[in-house]
């Protein structure tokens, strides 16, 4: 199985200031149909997951800009250009390359400093 | 829009059963292969089984292997679950979804 781990599972975050997510996996996402399906979900507190972006890259509907994702291979990050309030709550990339299983991160927790 | 509406969880003892079901709107149900990922209190999401857009494969994690059966019923546009031999570690959340889309998740408790 795809182990995916990410860092830091704690990021505490200044209102109006950049915040960046880590996440690795342990062996390359890259599909042989060339995509690369690698997820980032966003979960508030009380609700569940969101869809932020999926292959590395794409932002799904109505995310908000200040939301990307790059890397390639083994790494990717997740940045928030600029933390708004409604942006705390746990992130988690998911790996959909090697399946089954599904696998995802173990989640970084958001909150404002 | 996209609905995922699930049901059926509730309080059950170690050993028991249980059926959940999840009914789907918004989309054209057969072009998808859906997914039950579930968490556990306080803890990540665990991926959990998914059934082919066609229901002809079927994939479980190691957790639930034999224990747990997938299953859709296209004329109706659900999705089911059921969850035998349950044990104290699948207390959880268990939520239906598409990956771009997720219903509310439907709580299910094992415990004595």
């Amino acid at each position: 199985d795809v182990v995916m781990t990410q860092s830091p599972l704690s990021l505490p975050v200044t209102l109006g200031q950049p915040a960046s997510i880590s996440c690795r996996s342990s062996q390359s996402l890259e599909h042989s149909d060339g995509n690369t399906y690698l997820n980032w979900f966003q979960q508030r507190p009380g609700q569940p997951p969101r869809l932020l972006i999926d292959k590395v890259s794409n932002r799904d509907s109505g995310v908000p800009d200040r939301f990307s994702g790059s890397g390639s291979g083994t790494d990717f990050t997740l940045k928030i250009s600029r933390v708004e309030a409604e942006d705390v709550g746990v992130y988690y990339c998911m790996q959909g390359t090697h399946w089954p299983p599904w696998t995802f991160g173990q989640g970084t927790k958001v909150e404002v400093k | 829009q996209v609905q995922l509406v699930e049901s059926g969880g509730g309080a059950v003892q170690p050993g028991g059963s249980l059926r959940l079901s999840c009914a789907a709107s918004g989309f054209t149900f057969t072009a998808y292969g859906i997914h039950w990922v579930r968490q556990a209190p306080d803890k990540g999401l665990e991926w959990v089984a998914v059934i082919s857009h066609d229901g002809r494969n079927k994939n479980y994690a190691d957790s639930v292997k034999g224990r747990f059966t997938i299953s859709r019923d296209d004329s109706q546009n659900a999705l089911y679950l059921q969850m035998n031999s349950l044990r104290t570690e699948d207390t959880a959340i268990y939520y239906c979804t598409i990956f771009s889309h997720w219903g509310l998740g439907t709580l299910v408790t094992v415990s004595s």
